[in-house]
């Protein structure tokens, strides 16, 4: 079964400072993409970033980056300079190149505090 | 351009009743996935419709069932409730969700079942 895990139920960053949430999954497949999502408390889900599992180079947009290393199925976050505005519930999510639907983990409530 | 569109916001009913949730795809996407969401949970995948037909399907039973139209709107429909189907329940759409593109999330609907 292919499965995504979030180990870190919560965490807390102060204003300015740098955070990394971590993803681990599991999956037999080779094609796959990975996202973390953004859940703030107005609920609507927003897209952070994505990797193609077929691309080596670690995506960034901004402020976010991710760690990804395909070997050990890892796909960690990383947040820099934190924002009041970074609050929210964070993500991870993978999706098989066979099917159609997003896999979640539980995902990581993130507090930035002034 | 909208975005994803969901109706109600919120709801009661009590177990055993029906309910019917709504959701306006983003404009010209093709693809709609509903997603059920319990309280501190990482959404979980209900079924996904690409022009008019059912594509995937998560482990849900028959009693979960929905539609999507040619203006490429969507509903979910869920008889006989029970009390663990309360939840908040999330559409998103896609152009490109079979290459990896990002899915669009509606704020959900959130449903209590007493």
């Amino acid at each position: 079964a292919q499965t995504v895990t979030q180990s870190q139920p919560e965490m807390s960053v102060q204003e300015a400072e740098t955070v990394t949430l971590s993803c681990t999954y599991d999956t037999s497949e080779n094609n796959y993409y990975l996202f973390w999502y953004k859940q703030p408390p107005s609920r609507q889900m927003i897209l952070v970033i994505r990797q193609e599992a077929y691309k080596q180079q670690n995506a960034t947009e901004n402020r976010f980056s991710v760690n990804f290393q395909k070997a050990a199925k890892s796909f960690s976050l990383k947040i820099s300079d934190s924002q009041l505005g970074d609050t929210a519930m964070y993500f991870c999510a993978f999706k098989p190149g066979s099917q159609g639907n997003l896999i979640f983990g539980k995902g990581t409530k993130l507090s930035v505090k002034p | 351009e909208t975005g994803v569109t969901q109706s109600p916001t919120h709801l009661i009913k009590t177990r055993g009743q029906q309910v019917t949730l709504r959701c306006s795809s983003q404009s010209g996407h093709n693809t709609v996935s509903w997603y059920q969401q319990a309280l501190g949970q990482g959404p979980q995948f209900i079924f996904q419709y690409y022009r008019e037909e059912e594509n995937g399907r998560g482990n849900f039973p028959p009693r979960f069932s929905g539609l999507q139209f040619p203006n490429y709107s969507s509903e979910l429909n869920v008889n006989a409730l029970e009390l663990d189907d309360s939840a908040l329940y999330l559409c998103a759409s896609s152009l490109e969700w079979g290459r990896g593109g990002e899915l669009f999330f509606g704020e959900g609907s959130r449903l209590t079942v007493l």
